[in-house]
């Protein structure tokens, strides 16, 4: 079936630094699509979603920016802080029934 | 925010015991649930989605005999391990929706069988 994946599996940054993460699908019928944070021994938990109408969606110091085009989604945090540290996921869905399918993760550390 | 309760949050069992874990939705109706599976350093793995008074779905080469699903509420998830051996041992995680979109997951459950 088709999946999501990740481009970078690790990601290492300055405290203070703005930090992106991408993320490419292949599922063109996606239209919905989200950004998970999971911290080591904890369950994933929500950050950010986007439909496929957008191109941009701005939360507290991150944004999420979708390429429809090239099938390619980015999750930007603004000034990166230690407790940022995590394994970040995308996930997507589409036509409303939801069965989310996650990629494999970039794991984000965020040096002091 | 929507809260998903998941216990025990680890376990320690002898081979061929059965382990139940349990998730709760606290302050909303889950019209479905979701069980994973997570080893060390990868991705969440889906087992099954289990929608209130029906039978779970499980993917493709995940053993319903051995890991059971019950949803027998809006609020309440669980599943059992049965006769688990060490190869079962894992981060095994619910999540919860209500809308068929957002998730909402629990803490895990770390699952060690000697």
């Amino acid at each position: 079936g088709e999946s999501v994946g990740l481009h970078l599996p690790t990601l290492s940054v300055q405290e203070g630094d703005n930090s992106i993460i991408n993320c490419a699908y292949s599922n063109s019928a996606s239209d919905y699509f989200i950004w998970y944070k999971q911290e080591s021994g904890k369950g994933p938990q929500f950050i950010i979603d986007i439909r496929s109408n957008m191109d941009k969606r701005q939360g507290q110091r991150v944004t999420v920016l979708l390429n429809k085009t090239v099938k390619h989604l980015s999750l930007q945090i603004a000034a990166t802080q230690p407790g940022d540290s995590a394994v970040y996921f995308c996930a997507e869905g589409a036509g409303g029934s939801y069965i989310p399918t996650f990629g494999r993760g970039t794991s984000l550390i965020v040096h002091p | 925010g929507a809260v998903v309760s998941q216990h025990p949050s680890w376990v320690i069992c002898k081979s061929g015991t059965s382990v139940k874990i349990e998730c709760r939705s606290l302050d909303f109706q889950a019209t479905t649930m979701f069980w994973y599976r997570q080893f060390p350093k990868q991705s969440l793995m889906l087992m099954a989605t289990s929608n209130e008074g029906s039978k779970a779905t499980y993917e493709q080469g995940v053993e319903k005999d051995k890991f059971l699903i019950n949803h027998a509420s809006l609020t309440l998830s669980t599943l059992t391990v049965t006769s688990a051996h060490p190869e079962d041992s894992s981060f095994y995680i619910c999540s919860a929706s209500w809308d068929h979109e957002k998730l909402f997951f629990g803490s895990g459950t770390q699952l060690s069988v000697l």
